[in-house]
C-alpha cells in the first residue's frame, strides 16, 4: 500500500514560469491537503480538497496559486508567474473520510524559482 | 486564532539519554488533537504520537511520551534512549476537532525544534 506520492520531488523554475506540484493520495483517501513549508519554519496549511471540491482554501495566497483534485488522477497545485519567494517545499497530506488521526503526509516537493 | 509555539529552536542530547521538547499552545476551544511529528532530513513528515484533549492520560508510543498539561496549554514531548536515528526536526501540531476555518481542521504547526543526537 503505497503512501502519499508526491511528485517531482525537486522542482527548478525561472521567474515567471508555471509549476505544477502533482499529490497522488493513499489508497482510500478522498481528502487532500497541500501545506507549504518557507526555510527554517514549520508547515502552514493552504488548501483542504475533498474529489472535486475546494472544501477550505483560506490558507492559499488570492492569486497565482489554484488547487484542483478531479474525479480521476492526482492532486494539482498550480502556481502561475512564480516569483522567488515561491521557493519552499510544498507537501500534500492525505486522509481518509473524516479521520481522527494526523494526516498522512508525502516526502514533499521542493520547488526553487531561480 | 490557534497558535503554537516551540521555544526552543534546537536541543541536544548524548545517545541513550532523555530529552524533553517543549511545547505551548493557545486556544479558546475544549476540544483538539495535538500532534507530533518528526521531519529527517529526507523531508519526509512523520507522525511520533498523538493526543486526544478529552483524554487526561499521556498517549506513549515506545520510546516517546508526552506530558499534557491541558490547563497550562501544554505538550511536550519526551524521547527516551535517545538514538542517533531520532536526530530530526520535531514539529508539534494542534487541530480542532470542529474545523477551522469551516474545514474538518486544517494542523496549525509550531516552527519546530531540531534535535541533536551526540553518539
Amino acid at each position: 500500500n503505497a503512501g502519499v506520492m508526491q511528485n517531482p520531488r525537486h522542482l527548478v523554475r525561472r521567474r515567471g514560469q508555471e509549476a505544477r506540484l502533482r499529490c497522488s493520495p493513499m489508497k482510500g483517501h478522498s481528502h487532500v491537503y497541500w501545506y507549504r513549508q518557507l526555510p527554517e519554519e514549520g508547515l502552514k496549511f493552504m488548501v483542504y480538497l475533498q474529489k472535486e471540491n475546494i472544501i477550505d482554501e483560506s490558507g492559499m495566497p488570492k492569486e497565482r496559486f489554484s488547487a484542483e483534485f478531479p474525479k480521476e488522477g492526482p492532486s494539482i497545485l498550480r502556481i502561475q508567474q512564480v516569483v522567488r519567494g515561491d521557493s519552499a517545499a510544498y507537501f500534500c497530506a492525505s486522509s481518509p473520510r473524516q479521520s481522527n488521526y494526523g494526516y498522512t503526509f508525502g516526502s514533499g516537493t521542493r520547488l526553487t524559482v531561480v | 486564532a490557534q497558535t503554537v509555539t516551540q521555544s526552543q529552536p534546537e536541543m541536544s542530547v548524548q545517545e541513550a539519554e532523555t530529552v524533553t521538547l517543549s511545547c505551548t499552545y493557545d486556544t479558546s476551544e475544549s476540544d483538539y488533537y495535538l500532534f507530533w511529528y518528526k521531519q529527517p532530513p529526507s523531508r519526509q513528515m512523520i507522525l511520533v504520537i498523538r493526543q486526544e484533549a478529552y483524554k487526561q492520560q499521556n498517549a506513549t508510543e515506545n520510546r516517546f511520551s508526552v506530558n499534557f498539561q491541558k490547563a497550562a496549554k501544554s505538550f511536550s514531548l519526551k524521547i527516551s534512549d535517545s538514538q542517533l536515528g531520532d536526530a530530526a526536526m520535531y514539529f508539534c501540531a494542534y487541530r480542532s476537532v470542529r474545523g477551522y476555518g469551516g474545514s474538518q481542521g486544517n494542523l496549525i504547526f509550531g516552527k519546530g525544534t531540531k534535535l541533536s543526537v551526540k553518539p
